[in-house]
């Protein structure tokens, strides 16, 4: 079973702090995704890497940083959480290819208080 | 400028109606490709179809269909003698290149399904 792990499905942080989401895959995949989900808006996509150490912004990338030393594991940084990033995150990995399937973690829902 | 809308928000219909959810995509590619994941109330999405867009033929799965027009940029997804199994959040997908050339996945606003019972 294809397998992509979230490091934590509920977490609550305090304002200012500095907030590491952890996800790791172990399919081999070149492709990570970093994406908030909030009602209405869908998911947004918030960073992306193709590789080791390379990365993309994507839509939303204010407030955040990532982080892709090894190829399975790619963390999302919110260097000092606001409450307006209180959303539910959600990772996934991707082989190359345009018509290649997402595989998706369980998801992180933050709350920033 | 939204790549992928999702009109409908919320559909709500009783069990055995058919319904469908309507997407429609912009993209400057010639090739691409689009996607439609189903998110139940557990959380994690799960899979359901890709379609390329060099074929326009239909697709059925049992009690599943797509509908793809390129002429309207438009892939529905229709579920036939719908079942409170089907309720969920259903978003569509459109695979695009990035400015450096990577292949990143673009999702629609999501519709939430309910199926009553």
């Amino acid at each position: 079973d294809v397998k992509v792990t979230q490091s934590s499905r509920y977490l609550v942080k305090r304002t200012g702090e500095k907030v590491f989401l952890e996800c790791v895959q172990d399919m081999d995949h070149e492709n990570m995704f970093w994406y908030r989900q909030d009602p209405g808006l869908g998911l947004r996509l918030i960073y992306f890497s193709y590789d080791v150490k390379m990365k993309e912004k994507g839509d939303i990338p204010e407030g955040y940083s990532v982080s892709r030393e090894k190829k399975e594991r790619f963390s999302l940084i919110l260097e000092s959480a606001s409450t307006n990033q209180t959303s539910m995150y959600l990772c996934a990995s991707r082989p190359q290819g345009p018509n290649t399937e997402a595989f998706f973690g369980q998801g992180t829902r933050l709350t920033v208080v | 400028a939204q790549k992928v809308t999702q009109a409908q928000t919320e559909i709500s219909v009783v069990e055995k109606e058919d319904v469908t959810l309507d997407c429609v995509y912009e993209t400057r590619d010639t090739t691409y490709y689009l996607f439609w994941y189903k998110q139940p109330p557990s959380g994690e999405l799960v899979f359901l179809i890709r379609r390329n867009s060099f074929d326009e033929q239909n697709e059925i799965s049992g009690r599943y269909s797509w509908n793809f027009q390129k002429s309207t940029s438009s892939f529905n997804f229709t579920i036939t003698a719908s079942q409170v199994v089907d309720s969920a959040v259903y978003f569509c997908a459109l695979s695009e290149i990035s400015n450096e050339g990577a292949q990143k996945l673009v999702f629609g606003q999501g519709t939430r399904l309910t199926i009553n019972p």
